[in-house]
């Protein structure tokens, strides 16, 4: 059974840091990975897809890892802003399964001025 | 493109009740889920339509709950007699199997069960 794992749990930083958010999956054998933001009482929104054959993807201040074989996926945020704090989430679709994703209980992240 | 809709944003109601979701996808996308959020975790996957076909049930899909999309494009979820353990947000996920998969979520519906 695939679980997702993200560290840390919360994160608080000064407007204008570099920050890395951290994701680990326990069965390597995936399809593909997907961070999502998701502001309090609100539904998702979709950040990055990689796919298993990728190594990175990146998107404006947004870059995100895979490393496959070790079971791990970074999402990196540069210059971080107010704006960007949210709830992170980090999702896996499995090899063989039917699109479902299994998802990570999320990062907390606050920017503070 | 107007994205994925859900209907209602909030549901209050009483132990024992049926309640009934809709879900509208992005216009031709032929894949939609369902997932449960509970407060301080990520959502759980409980089913997946292709078109009108529904393909995988999580095991977290009880008896109580049933979903349909009988023409391939709307779904709705049901819960019948609801408890205080179904409380929770309702999110509703679209994708095509033509581009990368990318799941795109609905905002959700809040159900509060008194």
């Amino acid at each position: 059974k695939q679980e997702v794992t993200q560290i840390p749990a919360a994160l608080s930083v000064p407007e204008g840091e570099n920050l890395v958010l951290n994701c680990s999956f326990t069965d390597s054998a995936i399809y593909n990975l997907q961070w999502f933001r998701q502001d309090p009482g609100k539904g998702l929104t979709s950040l990055l897809l990689i796919q298993s054959s990728q190594r990175e993807q990146t998107s404006g201040r947004l870059n995100a890892s895979l490393d496959k074989s070790s079971g791990r996926s970074t999402l990196y945020i540069a210059a971080s802003q107010p704006g960007d704090s949210a709830t992170y989430l980090c999702a896996v679709r499995s090899a063989g399964t039917a699109s479902k994703l299994t998802f990570g209980t999320g990062t907390r992240l606050q920017v503070t001025l | 493109d107007t994205g994925v809709s859900q209907d209602p944003r909030h549901k209050i109601t009483k132990r024992g009740q049926n309640v009934t979701f809709r879900c509208d996808p992005i216009s031709e996308h032929n894949r939609l889920y369902w997932y449960r959020q509970t407060l301080g975790q990520g959502p759980e996957f409980l089913t997946y339509f292709q078109n009108e076909a529904q393909l995988e049930k999580s095991r977290l899909l009880s008896d109580r709950f049933s979903a349909e999309r009988p023409k391939g494009s709307f779904s709705t979820l049901e819960i019948q007699r609801t408890e205080q353990g179904d409380s929770a947000m309702y999110l509703c996920a679209s994708s095509s199997d033509r581009h990368t998969d990318t799941q795109y979520f609905g905002p959700g519906t809040r159900l509060t069960v008194l």
